[in-house]
């Protein structure tokens, strides 16, 4: 099984401010890596896959960069609707598919 | 618009059962690979079971083969999970989630229905 590690934990930023999130995969999964986001109360929802291609409606605010285990998603510059936890989810290897354990981003 | 609505949770003592339902429309249900995530509450996703377009191909996570049973219904745009001996540790939202084409990842999820596994 791919364990997927994110950090960090949690990320305490202001708007406007730029977020960049980590995830480690603990063996190459070549660029089959999607970013999801939730917020509380919510379904996730898609935000990147294939490491860096906005799913449909995604603001270019948000990127994706990465291959084989490196993965990061960038917000260059946060906007209040931003704050929420995002996680990396992998489907390279599976079953089983595996997701990461989420990154909090509060507001500072 | 791409719409999938859970049903079926509810409260259930350890050992019992309980069957979930994702009700799909918006789009040609019997042309996507399904699957059903779950959350615990305060915790992250855990992926638990995935179904092929006919039903022909069918995985569970190891926690749960041999208790859930996941089924589809292409005529009626339905999806399923039948949960038999419940343990607390399956206190869980549980999503259904469309699997999109050859990349499997989730572009629509339903909104979840809680389960809570307590005596």
């Amino acid at each position: 099984e791919i364990v997927l590690t994110q950090s960090p934990a949690t990320l305490s930023l202001s708007p406007g401010e730029r977020a960049t999130l980590s995830c480690r995969a603990s063996q190459s999964i070549s660029s089959y890596l999607a970013w999801y986001q939730q917020k509380p109360g919510q379904a996730p929802r898609l935000l990147i896959y294939d490491a860096f291609n906005r799913a449909i409606g995604i603001p270019d605010r948000f990127s994706g960069s990465g291959s084989g285990t490196d993965f990061t998603l960038t917000i260059s510059s946060l906007e209040p609707e931003d704050f929420g936890v995002y996680y990396c989810q992998q489907r390279y290897n599976w079953p089983p598919e595996t997701f990461g354990q989420g990154t909090k981003v509060e507001v500072k | 618009e791409v719409q999938l609505v859970d049903s079926g949770g509810g409260l259930v003592q350890p050992g019992g059962s309980l069957r979930l339902s994702c009700a799909a429309s918006g789009f040609t249900f019997s042309s996507y690979s399904m699957s059903w995530v779950r959350q615990p509450p305060g915790k992250g996703l855990e992926w638990v079971s995935y179904i092929s377009i006919s039903g022909s191909t069918i995985y569970y996570t190891d926690s749960v083969k041999g208790r859930f049973t996941i089924s589809r219904d292409n005529a009626q745009n339905s999806l399923y999970l039948q949960m038999n001996s419940l343990r607390a540790e399956d206190t869980a939202v549980y999503y259904c989630a469309r699997v999109s084409g050859s990349s499997g990842y989730y572009f629509s999820w339903g909104q979840g229905t809680l389960v809570t596994v307590s005596s």
